[in-house]
């Protein structure tokens, strides 16, 4: 079963528009993390941010924003006017205490951003 | 602070053929982890290491794939012999301890094209 779930395959948007990544979990641990991150034309993931289970206060840094719903099962992204740099593709990734708390990550398919200019 | 090294960048074999990746992790750093991204998909773990020994090894295609982290430092990942379906982007990465809080830096990848 897939325990990561990114429904948006690919996003185009013009230049300073807002765009929103969905991320839906499933998971049966109550400790866990999630996390984002960037995966640019060069290749490697860059880490965006690491969240707890037990710590659902939305967070912002800079452009970007993070909502997440524990009764819904989501950590959303948000990008506040986009810029062409944004483009990348973008992954929603969980560790469970379940796994073994080794720092497995279980990825989601991935969300391919396009902002156009 | 250097990152994560990976070589080579690029290869092309063919079916049936043998292939090794290298990784050299962040400095001090005691996990090591190898990820496979197919097109189109998200990286899946296929193996991990604390220090040189092996942590988790269960999606690991133990018939063609093996690797190993000599020292706890550099690991290598060999696929003997290749199949088409082995076509994907394999990514190292390291951290301080491997841990579920703990973030994962990444290398730039080597991109594995089998035909």
């Amino acid at each position: 079963a897939q325990k990561v779930t990114q429904a948006q395959t690919e996003i185009s948007v013009v230049e300073k528009e807002d765009v929103t990544l969905d991320c839906v979990y499933e998971t049966r641990d109550t400790t866990y993390y999630l996390f984002w991150y960037k995966q640019p034309p060069s290749g490697e993931l860059v880490f965006l941010i690491r969240r707890n289970s037990f710590d659902e206060q939305n967070e912002i840094s800079g452009r970007y924003s993070w909502n997440f719903q524990k009764s819904t099962s989501s950590f959303n992204f948000t990008i506040t006017a986009s810029q062409v740099v944004d483009s990348a593709v973008y992954f929603c990734a969980l560790s469970e205490e379940g796994s073994g708390n080794t720092g497995k990550l279980i990825f989601g398919q991935g969300t391919t951003l396009q902002v156009k200019p | 602070e250097a990152g994560v090294a990976q070589s080579p960048r690029y290869k092309i074999i063919e079916k049936r053929q043998s292939v090794a990746f290298w990784c050299n992790p962040i400095s001090g750093h005691a996990t090591l982890y190898w990820y496979q991204q197919i097109l189109g998909q998200g990286p899946k773990l296929l193996i991990q290491f604390q220090n040189n020994g092996v942590v988790d090894d269960s999606q690991l295609p133990k018939d063609r794939f093996s690797a190993e982290r000599l020292k706890g430092v550099d690991s290598t990942l060999k696929i003997q012999p290749a199949k088409l379906e082995d076509s994907a982007v394999y990514l190292c990465a390291s951290s301080l301890v491997g841990q579920m809080n703990t973030e994962a830096f990444f290398g730039q990848g080597t991109r594995l094209t089998v035909v």
